[in-house]
């Protein structure tokens, strides 16, 4: 069935390192792909997304890629600071109505 | 500002019971979503619902039923709980087409961590 995959499951760097998160998804219909932060006992929110026509988006410090052909995206965090801290969670849509997400990755940003 | 409300925060029930964990949003969204978060498995789709009285089960239906009788308002039902519902559970809205909201789509509730003893 449909499924994304999402590495690593943890991943600790340095502050002001950068931090890379990659996700792959498997239906080729999908061309939605949103990303969601959850912050220890707070609810996901939405950090950054990109389409399918779409190669690369940048928010300051975070930016996603995109390649449709291999079925992958990541997620690129740079210069970390301790409030960076949190699960993220890639999704990718299926359907009109629903997203398929990855199994989250718990990044820790060390002062 | 709290768009999408979920009626309790830490649920505690015994084995057998029916639980009822309810779900309100005030942005008159179309569709809305129960999910299942546990550690390692990501966000797992239990149920959803994209009008009044319509739903279709998700990844993992079992043991879960869910109501929907007014736009706003969500409900999952535990029919007979057991201690693998164990879990936090997540509700969310959306616009009927979610890619297409500049505020990407999904707003989720801030959980019910429910444990079943």
């Amino acid at each position: 069935g449909e499924n994304v995959e999402q590495h690593p499951s943890t991943l600790s760097v340095q502050e002001g390192d950068s931090a890379v998160i990659k996700c792959t998804y498997s239906d080729s219909a999908s061309n939605y792909f949103p990303w969601y932060k959850q912050e220890l006992g707070k609810r996901p929110q939405l950090i950054i997304d990109i389409r399918s026509n779409v190669g690369e988006k940048k928010d300051q410090r975070i930016a996603v890629t995109l390649n449709k052909t291999a079925k992958h995206f990541s997620l690129h965090i740079t210069e970390t600071q301790p409030e960076d801290s949190a699960v993220y969670f890639c999704a990718a849509s299926r359907g009109t109505y629903k997203y398929i997400f990855g199994t989250g990755t718990r990044l820790k940003v060390l002062a | 500002d709290v768009k999408v409300t979920q009626s309790s925060r830490y649920l505690v029930k015994r084995t057998g019971e029916k639980v009822f964990l309810e779900c309100v949003q005030d942005m008159d969204h179309e569709n809305m979503f129960w999910y299942r978060q546990d550690p390692g498995l990501g966000l797992r789709l239990i149920y959803f619902s994209y009008d009044v009285k319509m739903k279709e089960k998700g990844d993992i239906p079992e043991g879960y039923s869910v109501s929907r009788e007014k736009k706003e308002r969500f409900s999952l039902i535990l029919e007979s709980a057991s201690t693998n519902q164990t879990s936090m559970y997540l509700c969310a809205s959306s616009l009927i087409e979610p890619y297409r909201d500049r505020a990407g789509g999904y707003t989720f509730g801030s959980g019910t961590r429910l444990t079943v003893v």
